[in-house]
């Protein structure tokens, strides 16, 4: 089955510095990936998504890429804000079921 | 549009108790999915639905857990008996088709501590 791996566990950087998260996934297969914020207490949200036939997609500040060759997918979100500060969760869907990173907690310093 | 409802939004119990928990999808949705959340941890997937049939319910603990969506409409989830490793915050989301490659739209989840 798909197993969707994340790093780093935690990221600190600092105001209106760039912020990358990864993900491996080892479905061939997959060919959806969608990125989730989640506040501290509050629910996961869209943020962004990408399908396998497209290599990069941006929105404002943030964007994603993937690498099918590779099997891997980053986002990146730029010019970080106080706002930013979640939990973001990867994941990759193949067939019917999104199966999800373990999250990263970006933490922005002012 | 109304969001995914969820109730109740806190929950105490002691092991070996029982609980419920409530979900209204979005109106109009056919998928619908319960997550168990712990803390510190990413989402994972208990069951699955597809209007009133069960898509995926693998990673359920069919010992303890059940769930139901009779109507293809709202869903219950019940835990008898809870254990102290059900501590977790239960999310409930909802999306319009199928195939787990579309937007999952989430519900404020319950907390359930079990003492």
């Amino acid at each position: 089955g798909e197993n969707v791996e994340q790093h780093p566990s935690t990221l600190s950087v600092q105001e209106g510095d760039s912020a990358v998260i990864k993900c491996t996934y080892s479905d061939s297969a997959s060919n959806y990936f969608p990125w989730y914020k989640q506040e501290l207490g509050k629910r996961p949200q869209l943020i962004i998504d990408i399908r396998s036939n497209v290599g990069e997609k941006k929105d404002q500040r943030i964007a994603v890429t993937l690498n099918k060759t590779a099997k891997h997918f980053s986002l990146h979100i730029t010019e970080t804000q106080p706002e930013d500060s979640a939990v973001y969760f990867c994941a990759a869907s193949s067939n019917y079921q999104l199966i999800w990173g373990a999250g990263t907690k970006l933490i922005i310093k002012p | 549009e109304a969001g995914v409802a969820q109730s109740p939004r806190y929950k105490i119990i002691e092991k070996r108790q029982s609980v419920a928990f409530w979900c209204n999808p979005i109106s109009g949705h056919a998928t619908l999915y319960w997550y168990q959340q712990i803390l510190g941890q990413g989402p994972k997937l208990l069951i699955q639905f597809q209007n009133n049939g069960v898509v995926d319910d693998s990673q359920l603990p069919k010992d303890r857990f059940s769930a139901e969506r009779l109507k293809g409409v709202d869903s219950t989830l019940k835990i008898q008996p809870a254990k102290l490793e059900d501590s977790a915050v239960y999310l409930c989301a909802s999306s319009f088709r199928p195939g787990g490659q579309e937007t999952q739209y989430f519900g404020p989840g319950t907390r359930l501590l079990v003492l």
